[in-house]
């Protein structure tokens, strides 16, 4: 299995410009979680879905930021318009509830965000 | 917040056991504790987690103490690759809060 994929790897980008980051979880996987990494504020949960169904947005700073996961393979964190702020590493895991929600989340390697 | 507190950061010579260790007096009976680490520039990755009883993996060993207000991650044999940031988490459910963890420095 190739694992949790994120793409880009890397986004500069300028504020006020719209950025789109994906996710394609683990196949099979029915829990997908979006976490945002920064110097100051440490690795934070923004969203999760299970089985494609957001149930947890209570981390998304703003809504600036939007996520949505139309199926079970692909999901997009959306940020518009981008600030400098958001400037971060962003990682999307994915996690399978076959043997109990106690499973362990695999991450993928993460999106370096730059917003100049 | 995270419900942990773990040192900053540790030395560890190579070839011998690392023992990471973390307090979490607050945890209740449904909270599991889990260990992750994140190597430099790359995703965290699992170790081990454990409820009451200690658990031992491929990894590592988890130690947890009897009234599981605390709990020690043993890495037997420590490598130069087992340099990284060390997270202990307390979860219940998918709410999974990372503190700052321990930078392990696993020295020649």
């Amino acid at each position: 299995d190739a694992g949790v994929i994120q793409s880009p790897r890397h986004e500069v980008t300028e504020m006020g410009q719209e950025v789109t980051l994906r996710c394609k979880p683990i196949s099979g996987h029915d829990y997908l979680f979006w976490y945002r990494q920064t110097m100051m504020r440490g690795l934070e949960l923004l969203i999760y879905f299970n089985n494609n169904v957001p149930i947890d947005d209570s981390g998304m700073p703003e809504d600036r930021f939007s996520a949505k996961m139309p199926n079970a393979s692909f999901s997009t964190l959306k940020i518009q318009p981008s600030e400098p702020r958001d400037s971060a590493v962003y990682f999307c895991a994915s996690s399978s509830t076959d043997r109990g929600w106690e499973n362990e989340q695999f991450f993928g390697p993460g999106t370096r965000l730059t917003v100049l | 917040d995270a419900k942990t507190t773990q040192p900053t950061s540790m030395d560890c010579a190579e070839g011998r056991a690392a023992n990471l260790p973390c307090n979490h007096s607050t945890i209740s009976g449904n909270e599991y504790v889990y260990w992750y680490r994140q190597i430099h520039s790359q995703g965290p990755q699992y170790i081990i987690h454990g409820l009451k009883n200690n658990e031992t993996n491929e990894m590592a060993s988890l130690i947890i103490t009897e009234d599981r207000k605390s709990s020690t991650l043993i890495l037997p044999h420590a490598t130069l690759r087992d340099t990284a940031v060390y997270y202990c988490i307390v979860r219940e459910y998918n709410d999974m809060r990372f503190g700052a963890g321990t930078r392990l420095t696993v020295k020649p």
